[in-house]
């Protein structure tokens, strides 16, 4: 059975750098797409970015100046850091895998982590 | 980036209900649509992919039909743990998503 779990803080301060990992076990990340989605509360998704092929990634146009997404498959192990965040940067993050050749669906998710950015 | 626009945004309804969820895509996208279920407090679940595949262990009230730019959902007989948001997601481009039908009880 594929499980994900994602960690880090629950609260970070304007203009800091978000962080977040996303632990992966029953599968290995060498196959398939790994996905970052978040919801601000009570809003709907958003696709923020995946990582596939041993490194190749790609961002949302809309948040690509600011995101990166890494891997490290030594540990199963993906990760998100999100630049000079602000308020509208809150939302529960969840990390999914992607099933990356047509049709692409995101069939297993993480339970998600909510983070706050406030001073 | 292609659009995904649901509606209606919420209904009521009752169990026991035939319930409709439509979306419509700002362009064509083929068959590439896939619907969730989200209950408060938990991640999204998967229900249907390639707009009328149901996914593994789904119960088949829940069906998906469509192509092109609009699509629908439907759940035939409502049981009490349907009520929930649903959302549709297209995947001809990069992931996009519709905005959400909260399914709540009348």
């Amino acid at each position: 059975q594929v499980q994900l779990q994602e960690s880090g803080p629950g609260l970070v301060k304007p203009s800091e750098t978000l962080s977040l990992t996303c632990t992966v076990s029953g599968a290995s990340i060498n196959t398939y797409y790994w996905s970052w989605i978040r919801q601000p509360p009570g809003k709907g998704l958003e696709w923020i970015g995946y990582i596939f092929y041993s490194g190749s990634t790609n961002y949302n146009p809309s948040l690509r100046s600011r995101v990166t997404i890494s891997e490290d498959t030594s540990q199963n192990q993906f990760s998100l850091r999100l630049r000079s965040v602000t308020a509208a940067d809150t939302a529960m993050y969840y990390c999914a895998r992607y099933s990356g050749t047509l049709p692409g669906f995101f069939d297993y998710w993480g339970q998600g982590t909510l983070v706050t950015v406030s001073s | 980036d292609i659009q995904m626009t649901q509606s209606p945004s919420s209904l009521s309804a009752s169990v026991g209900d035939r319930v409709t969820i439509t979306c419509r895509a700002s362009q064509s996208i083929s068959n590439y649509l896939n619907w969730y279920q989200q209950k408060p407090g938990k991640a999204p679940k998967l229900l249907i992919y390639a707009a009328s595949s149901l996914q593994s262990d789904v119960p088949s009230r829940f069906s998906g039909s469509g192509s092109g730019t609009d699509f629908t959902l439907t759940i035939t007989s409502l049981l009490p743990e349907d009520f929930a948001i649903y959302f549709c997601q297209q995947s001809y481009s990069t992931p996009t998503f519709g905005g959400g039908t909260k399914v709540v009880i009348k």
